[in-house]
């Protein structure tokens, strides 16, 4: 069985603090990580992408793989009140399949 | 369009009828998928094209959804007597290849009454 676990919050950060946001995953071999932002009644939108070990930083999002622990963390730095939202953790198990997504951890940064 | 084009945005039907849904990928993308995202559910995955190879229909929960891409660009979801606990957000995603980066479209949200 594929599965995708996160903590479904909410998670609640002031502004300008850092959030941080976890994911595990079931499969030992699974190749791609993904980071989507889904804002309430809208589509998901892609943060990050992350296929290798350690550290992947673009602006003020950090994703950090670990496939010994089965384990990927998305880091948001100086949170802001438009950050809130709900961040979709998935994972393509294998070549040529779909997303299996998590069920979401909501964020809530406050003013 | 630049995007992945869904339509309806919103579909009302009554239970028992029929529905058509339509995703028009980003071009050139060989890859589409959809999805379904029910109230309090996680996005759970349906279906996969993959260019002309055989679709990938493992999600479907029952026989009375299907789906069809042809000529290897716009797909139509279709779920024949539809039943309440089909009402959800429907959403269709492209990639480039396999595996690449799915774009997401702003999905049709059904209300099956």
């Amino acid at each position: 069985q594929k599965e995708v676990e996160q903590n479904s919050g909410p998670l609640s950060v002031p502004e300008g603090a850092i959030a941080s946001l976890n994911c595990t995953y079931s499969d030992r071999v699974s190749q791609s990580f993904f980071w989507y932002r889904q804002y309430s009644g809208k589509s998901p939108e892609l943060i990050m992408s992350i296929y290798s070990n350690g550290d992947k930083e673009d602006g003020r999002f950090t994703a950090q793989l670990n496939k010994a622990s089965q384990y990927v963390s998305l880091l948001i730095r100086d949170s802001q009140p438009s950050d809130s939202a709900t961040y979709l953790c998935a994972v393509i198990f294998q070549a040529g399949t779909a997303l299996i997504f998590g069920k979401g951890t909501t964020l809530s940064v406050s003013s | 369009g630049a995007g992945v084009s869904q339509s309806p945005s919103n579909k009302v039907t009554e239970k028992g009828k029929d529905v058509e849904l339509r995703c028009d990928p980003i071009s050139g993308h060989t890859a589409l998928y959809w999805y379904r995202q029910s109230l309090g559910q996680g996005l759970e995955f349906l279906i996969y094209f993959q260019g002309n190879s055989a679709p990938d229909k493992s999600g479907l929960p029952s026989d009375r959804f299907s789906a069809e891409r042809t000529g290897g660009s716009v797909s139509t979801l279709t779920i024949q007597r539809t039943q309440q606990e089909d009402s959800a957000v429907y959403l269709c995603a492209s990639s480039l290849g396999a595996g690449d980066i799915q774009y997401f479209g702003a999905g049709t949200r059904l209300s099956v009454l």
